[in-house]
């Protein structure tokens, strides 16, 4: 168990829809990374909150954005849904902005019919 | 061209056997990781590394930073070990803590 916590586990919604996406990094970790795992790309780099801030941008599309709360937790939020969106998605913690040692949540299926 | 690169990109093996798994990058990079996910999706860290070597249990990492490469060896090796491992880099120092992925190397131990 690395500490960190997704929900849901299974999301299956339909095209067109809005979900949002829930992880609480480990107990005293300020930095939370949001990945995207679809079949075709691998694991994809979306976004990075550090103790509340946007701290860097990946391939996140405009549809797709994110927060972090003054508790830590993070949301990914994902509007306009579309076939192609159906993926797993991973967060993960770390200490540090830096990223060294990361802690991946258990990820959240998404399934968009 | 990936910046991370895995070889082979599927493996199966018998019980027992010395299994290898590379990955090459093309960036500058201040620590590589080393990561497993089981086919129920769970990604788990096994290694970080930024230079040498590093060992725990069955499992052995190497990096040279000068060829830019790394291997991930499992010593006699067993059905649970039948997992993806993934090689992801973080860039050089000053850079954004994000990792880069390459795409898995699928393992298969058969008994």
């Amino acid at each position: 168990d690395s500490g960190v916590t997704q929900t849901p586990k299974h999301l299956i919604t339909a095209t067109g829809q809005r979900v949002t996406l829930r992880c609480s990094p480990r107990s005293g970790d300020l930095s939370v990374y949001w990945y995207q795992q679809s079949l075709d790309q691998g694991l994809q780099f979306l976004i990075q909150y550090y103790n509340g801030e946007e701290r860097a941008k990946g391939n996140i599309l405009e549809r797709f954005s994110a927060q972090q709360f003054p508790d830590l937790h993070s949301e990914l939020n994902l509007s306009s849904l579309e076939l192609g969106d159906s993926a797993l998605y991973f967060c993960a913690s770390s200490a540090s902005g830096r990223g060294y040692e990361q802690y991946f949540g258990p990820g959240t299926r998404l399934t968009v019919t | 061209k990936n910046e991370v690169e895995q070889s082979p990109q599927n493996l199966t093996a018998q019980e027992g056997e010395f299994i290898t798994i590379n990955c090459s990058y093309s960036v500058g990079i201040s620590a590589l990781h080393w990561l497993q996910q089981h086919p129920g999706g769970g990604i788990v860290s096994l290694f970080m590394l930024s230079s040498g070597k590093k060992k725990h249990g069955r499992l052995i990492a190497t990096i040279n930073i000068q060829e830019k490469h790394s291997s991930l060896h499992i010593t006699a090796s067993h059905p649970r070990d039948s997992a993806v491992y993934i090689c992801a880099v973080k860039g050089a120092e000053g850079s954004q803590g994000n990792l880069i992925f390459g795409k898995g190397t699928k393992l298969s131990v058969k008994p």
